[in-house]
């Protein structure tokens, strides 16, 4: 599975768009971009995932670059329950196998 | 969306016992569950993967004969901590997918072994 790199910490305004970048300047053509975040002494939630297209739900936006070695998350409007560990994760799709290798992650705070 | 259980939350035992923790699919059948542990300030990292009818397969570093895991139904793994010692206190998580992308996480469990 492709390595990625986040940002330790990152603050956003309440209100505000969060952006959460990501680097997976390693990544293959099959490998998908998750992102998951950790509520504090919480499991982790899914968020949205994507391979080539940009990607948007009811929760956030994925932004993927052309050459797919980067990517950004996209919080619209940022909310105080949106304060969390924000994980990257890239890895191929296996059905029945899917485990996640989790990084170090972004720590988002959102400040009233 | 899917719903993945555990149980006990929270559990504090002496050095030397057994905690067994329950993880459980409550609306979907999971032929393969996840378990990770998280120390405090770290990321979660993967233990084993649970396999319904089959031997579990545990990640380089990980114990078999300390950490028992037992995949019994498609809605019920449980994890063993054997001779548990202070060492082993964490944030112990399980998840579950139905096959798709989205993998689908416990509340997690803590264990405290004083």
């Amino acid at each position: 599975d492709a390595k990625t790199t986040q940002p330790t910490s990152m603050d956003c305004a309440e209100g505000r768009a969060a952006n959460l970048p990501c680097n997976h300047s390693t990544i293959s053509g099959n490998e998908y971009v998750y992102w998951y975040r950790q509520i504090h002494s919480q499991g982790p939630q899914y968020i949205i995932h994507g391979l080539k297209n940009n990607e948007t739900n009811e929760m956030a936006s994925l932004i993927i670059t052309e050459d797919r070695k980067s990517s950004t998350l996209i919080l619209p409007h940022a909310t105080l329950r949106d304060t969390a560990v924000y994980y990257c994760i890239v890895r191929v799709l296996i059905s029945g196998a899917n485990n996640l290798f989790f990084g170090t992650g972004t720590r988002l705070t959102v400040i009233p | 969306g899917a719903v993945v259980s555990q149980h006990p939350s929270r559990v504090i035992c002496k050095s030397g016992t057994s905690v067994k923790i329950e993880c459980r699919s409550l609306d979907f059948q999971a032929t393969t569950m996840f378990w990770y542990r998280q120390f405090p300030k770290q990321s979660l990292m993967l233990m084993a993967t649970s396999n319904e009818g089959s031997k579990a397969t545990y990640e380089q570093g990980v114990e078999k004969d300390k950490f028992l895991i037992n995949h019994a139904s498609l809605t019920l793994s449980t994890l063993t901590v054997t001779s548990a010692h202070p060492e082993d206190s964490s944030f112990y998580i399980c998840s579950a997918g139905t096959g798709g992308h989205e993998q689908f996480f416990g509340p997690g469990t803590r264990l405290t072994v004083l």
